[in-house]
């Protein structure tokens, strides 16, 4: 079974200032791993993915991750953020393969004030 | 296109009353999912369901029952609420297809059992 870990429950930061999102995940099998995003009072939408290939991956508005396979990461960075950003953040791992579930981490609630 | 659509948005009801919340998808995916939200717990799978007709339990499916009679249908039933079933929920569908297997959220449903 896989299980994340999302060691930062909230994580206030200022505006324009550089944040990381935490994600460890744990797993004997190939995984793909996910971060979705749930601004105030909606539903999950996916923010980026890792499949294969490259282990850095981006996002359309400025967000990036890195998958580490040796420490079984994939944290989610921006270098500039923006008081839009505010909403939680989900981290995600799913097995490779057609059949598997989507197991997520508890949530890092980001705060972006000025 | 709607994408995935829930029944209602907000609901109360007394201990012991049951309910039904619908989930709607207009994408003519395969796979359909229930989770509930609760705070520093992230999103936990309560049922899903691999195709029409088909139904399967994920991690906290007790006190739950859910339906999939036609493909773009999935019912979560709570025969006799009870308060620990306070929680938001959230339908999720995907498509076969693809490597990524994307899941779309709905909008949720914030249910609140006194």
């Amino acid at each position: 079974a896989q299980s994340v870990t999302q060691l930062d429950s909230q994580v206030p930061v200022f505006e324009e200032a550089p944040v990381e999102l935490r994600c460890n995940y744990s797993s004997s099998v190939s995984v793909y791993l996910f971060w979705y995003v749930q601004y105030p009072n909606q539903g999950l939408q996916l923010l980026l993915k890792y499949l294969s290939g490259s282990t850095l991956v981006e996002s359309i508005n400025g967000f990036e991750a890195e998958f580490n396979k040796s420490q079984t990461s994939f944290h989610l960075r921006k270098p500039s953020v923006h008081i839009s950003d505010t909403a939680e953040y989900f981290c995600a791992v799913r097995r490779a393969g057609t059949a598997s579930k989507l197991t997520f981490g508890t949530g890092t609630r980001l705060q972006v004030t000025l | 296109n709607a994408g995935v659509t829930q029944t209602p948005k907000f609901r109360v009801l007394k201990t012991g009353q049951s309910m039904t919340l619908l989930c709607a998808q207009d994408m003519n995916h395969e796979y359909m999912y229930w989770y509930r939200q609760d705070p520093g717990m992230g999103l936990r799978l309560i049922h899903y369901s691999v195709g029409e007709g088909t139904t399967a339990k994920g991690e906290v499916p007790d006190g739950y029952n859910v339906s999939r009679l036609k493909k773009q249908n999935f019912l979560l039933g709570l025969e006799s609420a009870a308060p620990s079933q306070t929680s938001v929920y959230f339908c999720a569908s995907r498509g076969v297809a693809g490597p990524s297997y994307e899941q779309y959220f709905g909008p949720g449903t914030r249910l609140t059992v006194t």
